[in-house]
């Protein structure tokens, strides 16, 4: 079975500071990957996928993701984050060509000035 | 309105009352989905459709029903609402073409 794991709760940035949000994936085949973030009181908005092809993604915002499929890893970078980036972060996968996505249980993220 | 909408926003509602979230998207996307989040959990699947007329269970399914008489259409019913079903409740869509779903707003049920 599919299943993702986020070991962060809760991360606390100064603004200006690099970011890092981890992201961990456990499934057979090469997944769809997915990084959304939800501001507060908001839906879901994808900030980026990785579907196939280069490993380093870049999406919305100024973010990127790297996919390493021997750390069957995701993680979501920002190299300078901003008081509006602060939000909720879901990391999410899904197999090639089905529709369930499994969501990780989301990273929230602090920016402190 | 275009996209994906979702209503109620909010709704409080007590044990055992019949409960209906209407979710509806104006891109004709083929699926349709219904999450709940709740803390700790992030989002879990309840149900999907793959097609009008075509729905399946996700993770969560029960206490929930779900109907798709129309393609733009996607209603979650709880049947008989429970406490331990107060969460935020979200849909979403997405075309055949690709993976990528879009979500609603979201409505926040509490069950009293």
């Amino acid at each position: 079975a599919q299943s993702v794991t986020q070991p962060d709760i809760h991360i606390t940035v100064s603004e200006g500071a690099s970011l890092e949000l981890r992201c961990n994936y456990s499934y057979g085949a090469t997944p769809y990957l997915f990084w959304y973030v939800q501001s507060p009181g908001q839906g879901l908005q994808l900030l980026l996928k990785y579907f196939s092809g280069d490993t380093l993604v870049q999406g919305i915002k100024g973010f990127e993701a790297e996919f390493k499929r021997s750390q069957s890893s995701f993680n979501l970078r920002k190299p300078s984050v901003h008081w509006s980036d602060a939000a909720e972060y879901f990391c999410a996968v899904g197999p090639l060509g089905n529709e369930k996505l499994t969501f990780g249980t989301g990273t929230r993220l602090t920016i402190i000035p | 309105d275009a996209g994906i909408t979702q209503s109620p926003r909010y709704k409080i509602t007590e044990t055992g009352r019949q409960v209906t979230l209407m979710c509806h998207q104006t891109w004709s996307h083929s699926y349709m989905f219904w999450y709940r989040q709740d803390l700790g959990h992030g989002l879990r699947l309840i149900y999907y459709s793959a097609a009008a007329d075509i729905t399946d269970k996700g993770e969560v399914p029960d206490g929930y029903v779900v109907s798709r008489s129309k393609t733009e259409n996607f209603p979650l019913t709880l049947e008989s609402a429970t406490r331990s079903q107060t969460s935020v409740y979200f849909c979403a869509s997405r075309g055949t073409s690709g993976s990528v779903q879009y979500f609603g707003p979201g409505t926040r049920l509490t069950v009293l």
